[in-house]
């Protein structure tokens, strides 16, 4: 399983772009990155997934370089709403179990009025 | 609702005590996964379901933790004998079938408090 690394935490504020970055250098070529979002008391949600280059959808947007070692989730204008931890996966989508959902710490994200 | 549905929201119980969850998931998903996640950390794995089949546990689920899912709908997680080490956010996430993983769609998690 490639090991991630994402910062503990991070502040913004209302109306700012929020880039959460994950590093995964021993990502593997059937590999693919997603990513969670948490908020208390509830289960974690899908947010995005890509492979490579960039990938965006109503939510977010998902940044992967050439080399595939980090990625870059990016949240245009956050809210309040968006206070919450972000998860980031990286496992083959082809697998089950164990592999296909493993999750490390996240990056707890708090915006400011 | 249509979405993954766990049973209770919350309990608390006793230490020394059984305890049982129950997961209904999206229909029609024939994966179906356990975690646990206490505070401040992500969510851990304990078990995944393929249809009624249970296909991997992580060595977290100790003897007094068991598992099901009788024709691969619902599931339940029992807990024998609880500890307060046990305390902790019990969840239940399903996907659907297919050559390639998709999202994984998580419940609300229950909630167990073991005094």
């Amino acid at each position: 399983l490639a090991k991630t690394t994402q910062p503990i935490s991070m502040d913004s504020y209302e109306g700012q772009e929020v880039n959460i970055t994950c590093s995964h250098n021993n990502i593997a070529t059937n590999d693919y990155i997603t990513w969670y979002q948490q908020f208390p008391s509830q289960g974690p949600r899908f947010i995005i997934q890509g492979y490579k280059t960039k990938v965006t959808n109503e939510v977010a947007s998902l940044f992967i370089p050439a080399d595939r070692k980090s990625s870059t989730l990016s949240l245009p204008r956050v809210s309040l709403s968006d206070t919450a931890v972000y998860y980031c996966l990286v496992g083959d989508m082809r697998d089950t179990g164990r592999r296909a959902l493993t999750f490390g710490s996240g990056t707890r994200l708090q915006v400011q009025p | 609702d249509t979405g993954v549905s766990q049973d209770p929201r919350h309990k608390i119980t006793k230490r020394g005590q059984n305890v049982t969850f129950r997961c209904d998931p999206i229909s029609e998903h024939n994966r179906l996964y356990w975690y646990r996640q206490t505070l401040g950390q992500g969510p851990e794995f304990l078990t995944y379901f393929q249809n009624e089949a249970q296909l991997e546990k992580s060595r977290l689920l100790s003897d007094r933790f068991s598992a099901e899912r009788p024709k691969g709908s619902f599931s339940t997680l029992e807990i024998q004998r609880t500890e307060q080490g046990d305390s902790a956010m019990y969840l239940c996430a399903s996907s659907p079938q297919g050559g390639f993983n998709t999202e994984a769609f998580f419940g609300q998690g229950t909630r167990l408090t073991v005094v």
